[in-house]
């Protein structure tokens, strides 16, 4: 079975702050892992993928996560938060043969 | 434009009514998955087809229902609709039935039921 938690629902930063968003797995074989961000009234967008080739993974808007297998973790950051950050986002696993499984979801606030 | 598109985008509808949700997907995909997305639920994922055939269900209430069509559109059937099934629902579409490329997601269609 595949899952995914996110840690904290809400999360709020300073606009230039550090922003992190947690994200842990379980899966039984090496995992393909996600982060979507979904702005108001507007789909899911993929941010970035994990899929083996290389642990730190690079995404859109300056978003990165590391693949930690020790942690099962795979936590999103970026240096310094912009307003537009704000968002929804949305870790997912998927164990290649089933269907992406999706967390529940971490609302950001940026404080100007 | 993420390439998967969802009509209509706005739709309300009163109480006991039938309401019927199109997806294309992104040129090239087999795959299509509807989710619901509520405040009080999250993202729920309905169903998925594959070229044509249902390959997985999830929380899909009796009342709801899909097909995939041989042109690849699916169309996502909500009947006896109720309060509750007010939501946001995508459609989100992926080359193969499996999880490994993620998926792209449409832009929604909003369901009021008053």
């Amino acid at each position: 079975a595949q899952s995914v938690t996110q840690l904290g629902s809400h999360v709020s930063v300073s606009e230039g702050a550090l922003v992190l968003l947690r994200c842990n797995y379980s899966s039984s074989v090496p995992p393909y892992l996600f982060w979507y961000v979904q702005y108001p009234n507007q789909g899911l967008q993929l941010l970035l993928k994990y899929t083996s080739a290389a642990t730190l993974v690079k995404g859109i808007n300056g978003f990165e996560a590391e693949f930690k297998k020790s942690e099962t973790s795979f936590h999103l950051t970026k240096p310094s938060a912009h307003m537009s950050d704000a968002a929804e986002y949305f870790c997912a696993v998927s164990d290649g043969y089933q269907k992406v499984t999706f967390g529940t979801g971490t609302k950001l606030q940026v404080i100007p | 434009d993420s390439g998967v598109t969802q009509t209509p985008k706005h739709l309300i509808t009163a109480t006991g009514q039938r309401v019927t949700l199109r997806c294309s997907p992104r040129s090239g995909d087999l795959s299509v998955y509807w989710y619901q997305q509520s405040l009080d639920q999250g993202l729920q994922f309905l169903i998925q087809y594959y070229n044509g055939e249902e390959r997985a269900k999830g929380n899909i209430l009796e009342r709801f229902s899909a097909q995939q069509f041989p042109d690849l559109h699916s169309e996502l059937n909500l009947s006896s609709l109720e309060l509750g099934d007010s939501a946001l629902y995508f459609c989100a579409s992926s080359p193969s039935g499996q999880g490994d490329n993620g998926y792209t997601f449409g832009s929604g269609t909003r369901l009021t039921v008053v």
